[in-house]
């Protein structure tokens, strides 16, 4: 099984910053990682797929990048909106996995 | 545009089946790789395995031996069943579809249904 290492676990920041979010995974899964977006009591939402490809709708202060086994989210000018814990997920091979998490407070 | 929804018990006994459902509307479930994930209260995301129309499954090898996903063409539902459960196993269920591929990302996603097991 693939393994997908997030950091940080945790990152408190204040609106307008630049936020980067990586995702390493145990080995090569090309460019088959996805990132999610998932609020309190909420189903989480897809952002990113095939690690650097905007999903319909979401917002163009999200991007990914990276591919092979380093993988980065990265969100500008943060919004108090964007509070909430993000997850990568790998789909090179079965079973599918995700990351751990990764909580983003707003100060 | 495809919206699915689970459904079924909330409490569950210790060492009984736990059994829900998903309700695809929006599109024929006789397609696309239909899935089953879950998420113990507070903690990350766990694939449980898929079923595609042609009766074709896959199961995570963590829960291979108690896990079966079936799916009922004539409602537009799929279904999970997970065996001798344990406390371990409480969580919120989510269905979501890959598409016509297993190999894509999650999406959309059902609103989730949270199942405890408890005497």
């Amino acid at each position: 099984e693939i393994v997908l290492t997030q950091s940080p676990d945790f990152q408190s920041v204040t609106p307008k910053e630049k936020v980067t979010i990586t995702c390493r995974a145990s080995q090569s899964i090309g460019s088959s990682l996805h990132w999610y977006q998932q609020k309190p009591d909420q189903s989480p939402k897809l952002l990113i797929k095939y690690a650097s490809q905007s999903f319909s709708g979401v917002p163009s202060r999200f991007s990914g990048s990276g591919s092979g086994t380093d993988f980065t989210l990265t969100i500008n000018s943060l919004e108090a909106e964007d509070a909430a814990t993000y997850y990568c997920h790998q789909s090179s091979s079965l079973p599918h996995t995700f990351g751990q998490g990764t909580k983003l407070e707003i100060k | 545009q495809v919206q699915l929804q689970e459904s079924g018990p909330g409490l569950v006994k210790p060492s009984e089946t736990l059994s829900l459902t998903c309700t695809v509307s929006g599109g024929s479930i006789s397609s696309y790789y239909w899935n089953w994930i879950r998420q113990p209260p507070g903690k990350g995301l766990e694939w449980i395995g898929y079923i595609y129309y042609s009766r074709s499954t896959s199961y995570n090898p963590s829960l291979k031996s108690r896990v079966s996903i079936s799916v009922d063409t004539s409602k537009n539902q799929f279904s999970l069943k997970l065996n001798s459960v344990t406390a371990a196993d409480t969580a919120v269920y989510y269905c979501a579809t890959t598409g016509n591929s297993s190999a894509r990302w999650f999406d959309p996603w059902g609103q989730g249904t949270l199942v405890t097991v408890s005497s």
